[in-house]
């Protein structure tokens, strides 16, 4: 696709359950970023991947949060024990190294009741 | 702490008049700061970005002052436009790596 697609685009979930949201990044970058946007704010950074792998985690809020991107191109964020804190939407961002622009996609709109 | 320090929190000006949007940052390493435009119900879309070793940065109506010794830094919209309402974002970062984003400017421009 042109840009950085994002699903789902909004995800209700109850308290306490998993989630995972998905990123597919631009083809081709190399650099991927997920970050928090909760309302009102600016979005918070939570984590980078250089290819396959974790470069900087240092945003994950604590242990509940986890990212994985396998094959250096999709990205899947993944939430344990859901708390009503966790309600925001999540950006990701992907761009074709670490130092050019970011392209960010429309996010997930995550509601936890 | 709050590393970036974004002003005013919601803007109104008329159609055809200038928006000022201002930032401060705290990290003397960061050096590449740009501004996002973000719309309802979209991601932030990158604007203009300018590196310290300039001091202004002009793109069609939209220029970015720089004042390093000051940490300090501004969006101007010139002739800004009703489509030009959105909430913008200023940004700060190491070499255009991981952002640290101010929390936003309204912007309404009234026809």
């Amino acid at each position: 696709g042109a840009g950085v697609s994002q699903t789902p685009s909004n995800k209700v979930t109850e308290k306490g359950k998993y989630v995972e949201l998905r990123c597919d990044p631009i083809s081709g970058h190399t650099a991927l970023y997920w970050y928090r946007q909760s309302l009102g704010q600016g979005p918070e950074f939570l984590i980078y991947f250089q290819g396959t792998g974790a470069a900087d985690d240092s945003g994950l809020p604590n242990d509940r949060f986890f990212a994985v991107r396998p094959e250096g191109s999709v990205s899947t964020l993944k939430i344990q024990r859901t708390e009503r804190g966790d309600s925001a939407v999540y950006l990701c961002a992907s761009s074709q190294t670490r130092v050019t622009e970011a392209f960010f996609g429309q996010g997930t709109r995550l509601t936890v009741v | 702490q709050q590393q970036v320090k974004q002003s005013p929190q919601s803007l109104i000006v008329q159609k055809g008049g200038i928006s000022i949007i201002n930032c401060a940052y705290e990290n003397t390493a960061f050096d590449y700061f740009p501004w996002y435009q973000q719309f309802p119900g979209k991601g932030p879309a990158l604007l203009i970005a300018i590196r310290p070793d300039v001091s202004e940065k002009k793109e069609g109506r939209f220029t970015i002052s720089f004042n390093k010794s000051a940490k300090q830094f501004s969006l101007h919209i010139m002739d800004s436009q009703p489509g030009d309402s959105a909430t913008y974002f200023c940004a700060a970062s190491v070499n255009a790596g991981k952002s640290t984003f101010g929390d936003g400017t309204t912007l309404t421009v009234k026809p």
